[in-house]
């Protein structure tokens, strides 16, 4: 059974950067890709980028090029996500996903994880 | 990047009735990359449908994927209560996922 377990809600201030982590259960780190979907109040969902199990990671180039960076610590089995230069449009829930390997759909989801950027 | 388009925004249904609900995306879709997700308030989405038509583990048989090229279709055979949700497309053209704009199934 896969599970992933989000870190909790965060409040940054406008410019600042956040980390957003991810634990994943058993061998999820070294089998999927783990995706980053973030979704606004009210909106839907926006694909953010994902690092596979080599650790390589691509990100969403019209959106977040250089402001995210998607690292794994294989110790915990935990992924974070760090999102730099915030602005009040950055306010979102924050979700990671899995993805089995050229599967291209998003099977177990963590619970999410409010960043709230506000002045 | 391909866009998903999603009609209707909202579909306003009874129980036990037939919703049909459509996504179409601005260039064809790899067949193998478009999904279906249901999102209940204050919840994760959760994976319906993969590969445009095969239901994932659990999905309800009442839930039918179809179509191809441009054209998609999600299938409610008749409306369960706990079927009244978001629902959202998805599909990866190789360099991206993308997602639709949602549908909102509410009660009637």
């Amino acid at each position: 059974q896969v599970q992933l377990v989000q870190s909790g809600a965060e409040v940054r201030r406008p410019g600042a950067s956040v980390r957003v982590s991810c634990k994943a259960s058993g061998d999820t780190f070294t089998t999927y890709n783990i995706h980053w979907v973030r979704q606004a109040p009210g909106q839907g969902l926006e694909w953010m980028g994902l690092i596979n199990p080599r650790g390589e990671t691509k990100s969403n180039p019209q959106k977040f090029q250089g402001r995210v960076t998607m690292t794994r610590d294989t110790s915990t089995s935990t992924i974070y996500m760090d999102l730099s230069s915030l602005r009040s449009e950055d306010t979102a829930v924050y979700y990671c996903a899995t993805e089995l390997h050229l599967k291209y759909y998003f099977e177990y989801w963590g619970q999410g994880a409010l960043v709230t950027v506000s002045s | 990047e391909i866009v998903l388009t999603q009609s209707p925004g909202t579909l306003s249904l009874s129980p036990g009735e037939r919703a049909t609900l459509s996504c179409r995306a601005s260039q064809n879709v790899n067949i193998r990359s478009l999904a279906w997700y249901q999102q209940t308030p204050g919840q994760a989405p959760r994976l319906l449908i993969y590969g445009a038509s095969s239901r994932a583990t659990g999905t309800p048989d009442r839930f039918t994927g179809s179509g191809s090229g441009t054209d998609f279709t999600l299938t409610v055979s008749r409306l369960e209560p706990e079927d009244f949700a978001v629902y959202y497309c998805q599909q990866y053209d190789g360099s991206a996922h993308t997602f639709g704009q949602g549908t909102k199934l509410e009660i009637k």
